[in-house]
């Protein structure tokens, strides 16, 4: 069984980096899609980016100057930097694989960040 | 990327069915087969229930079933149970490796 266990900073002063790390345990990172995703509170989902178990990376047009993916495949982690954060990257942030076309399959638990001064 | 519309609520009875409609573009939904629909539970991740249309992983149950018709996708609970109360978000690829969530659709059993 996947599952998808995630962890980072979760309080961070405006300016600072948003550092987020997703743990794959039950299953290969090949040949699969990885995501993060997230949610403001009160408000809906929102596609933050993905990198493919090659390395390749693809982002949201409205974080792309802000986001980084990486991925470490010998210890199955897969990682989100997103730098100089504001109050509106206050969110829920969601890791997930997309191991179903064009689905999401399988999600870790979640991790709340919350930027405040 | 602007997000998809979905409908903010919907409701039903037990027993009765529910439709909730995702309308994008011919960039995103009228462009590819790759719609999706989550249901998620407050403080809990979302579950995957219909992937490239209208296809349902194991274990979702047959009373969830998707359609797509132009720029609009929609997914059907049939048979509403208390259980099926949540907020459901659809999405969609939206070419060059980019997705886009709707704007979520909370779903009551009366």
């Amino acid at each position: 069984q996947v599952q998808l266990q995630q962890w980072g900073t979760g309080l961070l002063n405006p300016s600072e980096t948003l550092s987020l790390t997703c743990a794959v345990y039950g299953g290969s990172f090949s040949p699969y899609y990885w995501f993060w995703i997230r949610q403001p509170p009160g408000k809906g989902l929102e596609w933050i980016g993905e990198i493919h178990h090659s390395g390749s990376t693809s982002y949201n047009s409205s974080l792309k100057s802000r986001v980084t993916m990486s991925l470490d495949t010998s210890k199955n982690h897969f990682s989100l930097r997103l730098t100089s954060v504001t109050a509106a990257d206050t969110a829920l942030y969601y890791c997930a694989r997309g191991g179903l076309p064009g689905g999401f399959d399988y999600w870790g638990q979640g991790t709340l960040v919350t930027v405040s001064s | 990327q602007s997000a998809l519309t979905q409908p903010p609520s919907a409701s039903g009875s037990p027993g009765q069915s529910v439709a909730i409609s995702c309308t994008g573009t011919s960039s995103d939904v009228g462009g590819y087969n790759y719609v999706s629909w989550y249901q998620h539970h407050p403080g809990k991740a979302p579950k995957l229930m219909i992937y490239e249309v209208s296809k349902r992983p194991s274990g979702v149950p047959d009373r969830f079933s998707g359609s797509k018709s132009g720029n609009t996708a929609s997914l059907t609970v049939s048979g509403l149970q208390a259980e099926d109360e949540a907020d459901y978000y659809c999405s969609s690829y939206a070419g060059s490796n980019t997705y886009v969530f709707g704007t979520g659709t909370k779903v009551t059993v009366l």
